[in-house]
């Protein structure tokens, strides 16, 4: 089975600084895509960013980005210049090719003005 | 597009009633699911459709639970009788097979309160 870990349940950050969460994972396949979501308090899911695992090469979506290491198993979230609207629950995720998708437990991200 | 569309967005029922969630996936996808998240347990998968059809509802906590796919712009998730463990909120996602990362995108969110 698959499972998601985030060993992080809340993380604080200063705005304008950069932050990193953690996410590790448990899987016996070699083709899956991992993803990161963000919940604000208005409930809905929005993707923050994406990794298929076939692909080295870390994503980056503007101030978000990704350090994939398989070997390892890992997949952290790094938000540089942190905004207040950056606060939200952080969720990362794990789906095989045509499966089901995992989530982990959740980082709880707070962004001090 | 107008997304992943789920109604109601709050429901408040008492213990023993039925509720009925809807969900209407985007169109043209071919993949819906059904989450529970609950502050203890998280987001747990409740049942996957591919085409309308259950692929997998292992997650379906008891039989008080159903969901089904008439169609593929309609979803319902059931739950006669209800009870106050049921209360969370319940999302709707769909997907696209080939489309790019076998995103999922969700609804907003159902709110369910069981008194």
């Amino acid at each position: 089975a698959q499972t998601v870990t985030q060993s992080q349940p809340e993380m604080s950050v200063q705005e304008a600084e950069t932050v990193t969460l953690s996410c590790t994972y448990d899987t016996s396949e070699s083709d899956y895509y991992l993803f990161w979501y963000k919940q604000p308090p208005s409930r809905q899911m929005i993707l923050v960013i994406r990794q298929e695992a076939y692909k080295q090469q870390n994503a980056t979506e503007n101030r978000f980005s990704v350090n994939f290491q398989k070997a390892a198993k890992s997949f952290s979230l790094k938000i540089s210049d942190s905004q207040l609207g950056d606060a939200a629950m952080y969720f990362c995720a794990y789906r095989r090719r045509w499966n089901d998708m995992r989530f982990g437990a959740g980082t709880r991200l707070t962004v001090k003005p | 597009d107008a997304g992943v569309i789920q109604s109601p967005r709050h429901e408040v029922t008492e213990m023993g009633q039925e509720v009925t969630l809807r969900c209407k996936p985007i169109s043209g996808h071919d993949y819906l699911f059904w989450y529970r998240q609950t502050m203890m347990r998280g987001l747990e998968l409740l049942i996957y459709f591919n085409n309308n059809v259950p692929i997998d509802d292992s997650g379906m906590p008891e039989d008080r639970f159903s969901a089904k796919m008439p169609n593929a712009s309609f979803s319902n998730l059931k739950i006669q009788p209800s009870e106050p463990r049921d209360s969370a909120v319940y999302f709707c996602a769909s997907s696209l097979v080939g489309g790019s990362f076998n995103e999922q995108f969700f609804g907003p969110g159902t709110r369910l309160t069981v008194l």
